[in-house]
């Protein structure tokens, strides 16, 4: 257990629809990262927020956004939905500086 | 951009036999480099990492992996493989450690354990 917890754990839906992913970082942790790993794509660096503010953007497209709360959980919003755009979404914490990114159990998107 | 290529998307070994899982990297600056792995249905787990300290680092079970950049490369070995061992293994860098920045993922090498 790495102190990363992700709800929900599966996520169905249609397309066209909308959906937040939730992700609380481990305690003290104020570096939240998500990671998105598809058959297609692998596993791709989306975002990465530091204490509220967003520090690094990867391939995030224009249809996703996240951000980070003050209590320093996270939520990746997710609109527009194709089905191209089901996969596992991970999220990982770490505190800013350190080398070692610890990673949720995810959740499995599926859009039908 | 920094990149990483895993060779062998599956790699099939007997129990007791080395295991040797390839990954080779591409950056304009030192790099930070890190295997995980990721059993059935869970998330991802640290292996080992290279920062710039000793080249030939020691991870969990049993596992090591060594720094060579006049080849680019980070193969993760262990000497007697496991039916445990069976999992993906993921190869990633970082040019900032994890600071500022997100891992990139090479695409991942199945490990298949024959008994």
């Amino acid at each position: 257990d790495s102190g990363v917890t992700q709800t929900p754990k599966h996520l169905i839906t249609a397309t066209g629809q909308r959906v937040t992913l939730r992700c609380s970082p481990r305690s003290g942790d104020l570096s939240v990262y998500w990671y998105q790993q598809s058959l297609d794509q692998g596993l791709q660096f989306l975002i990465q927020y530091y204490n509220g503010e967003e520090r690094a953007k990867g391939n995030i497209l224009e249809r996703f956004s996240a951000q980070q709360f003050p209590d320093l959980h996270s939520e990746l919003n997710l609109s527009s939905l194709e089905l191209g755009d089901s996969a596992l979404y991970f999220c990982a914490s770490n505190k800013l500086g350190a080398d070692t990114q610890y990673f949720g159990p995810g959740t499995r998107l599926t859009v039908l | 951009a920094q990149s990483v290529t895993q060779l062998g998307s599956h790699v099939s070994v007997s129990e007791g036999a080395l295991v040797l899982l390839r990954c080779n990297y591409s950056s304009s600056v030192p790099p930070y480099l890190f295997w995980y792995v990721q059993y059935p249905n869970q998330g991802l787990q640290l292996l080992l990492k290279y920062t710039s300290a000793a080249t030939l680092v020691k991870g969990i079970n049993g596992f090591e992996a060594e720094f060579k950049k006049s080849e680019t490369s980070f193969h993760l070995t262990k000497p007697s493989a496991h039916m445990s061992d069976a999992a993906e293994y993921f190869c990633a860098v970082s040019v900032s450690g994890g600071g500022a920045d997100g891992l990139t993922f090479g695409k991942g090498t199945h490990l298949i354990i024959q008994p």
